[in-house]
């Protein structure tokens, strides 16, 4: 168990909704990041925090969004869904979110757009 | 885009048997990792080689890296039925400050008992 719970684990949506995934990070690290696994296009980073503030971005369409809580907890909420989203969303954290801090994965949430 | 390729895409060997996995990445690195995946669960770190090390053991694990070929292999000896996995690499871009991590596609494990 890496520590790291994201809720839910599954969800099943109609094309042009909207929806929110949360996480909460391994108990005493600072840093969230948000990656999308699909088949055609891997493994793909989205976004990193750090205590509650951004730090990087990557292939983060504008239609999602995030945001870590002071609690450290952080949602990532999708919108105007489309069939291409369909994918599997991880979270995963680390201590610092330096370079050399390995990071922690939580088991995903399994997004179908129908 | 993928900084990281994997190769080969699948293997499957038997219980007892060595497998080795390559990576080869693009640009320069600050760090290389490892990790597994079983299928429909999250990633776990396995091993993490700084761009200043050749080599790095955990266990049954065995990581090389040559910086200068910009590839790196990841050995597991003496295979398990449960070392069943996809096994990505990762990378760390030369530079970097941060924890963002640039996956391959991943190798598909398989040992058969």
């Amino acid at each position: 168990d890496s520590g790291v719970t994201q809720t839910p684990k599954h969800l099943i949506t109609a094309t042009g909704q909207r929806v929110t995934l949360r996480c909460s990070p391994r108990s005493g690290d600072l840093s969230v990041y948000w990656y999308q696994q699909s088949l055609d296009q891997g493994l793909q980073f989205l976004i990193q925090y750090y205590n509650g503030e951004e730090r990087a971005k990557g292939n983060i369409l504008e239609r999602f969004s995030a945001q870590q809580f002071p609690d450290l907890h952080s949602e990532l909420n999708l919108s105007s869904l489309e069939l291409g989203d369909s994918a599997l969303y991880f979270c995963a954290s680390s201590v610092d979110g330096a370079w050399d801090s390995p990071l922690h994965f939580g088991n995903g949430t399994r997004l179908t757009v129908t | 885009s993928q900084q990281g390729e994997e190769d080969p895409q699948a293997l499957s060997i038997q219980e007892g048997e060595n497998a080795t996995m390559n990576c080869s990445y693009k640009t320069s690195i600050n760090n290389l990792q490892w990790y597994r995946q079983n299928s429909g669960r999250g990633l776990v770190h396995l091993i993490l080689i700084r761009s200043n090390e050749r080599e790095k053991h955990s266990g049954r694990l065995r990581v090389t890296l040559d910086t200068s070929k910009k590839s790196s292999s990841l050995l597991i000896t003496a295979s398990r039925a449960a070392d069943t996995a996809s096994y990505f690499c990762a990378t760390v871009l030369r530079g970097s400050t941060l924890g963002r991590l640039y996956f391959g596609r991943g190798t598909q494990l398989t040992v058969w008992p």
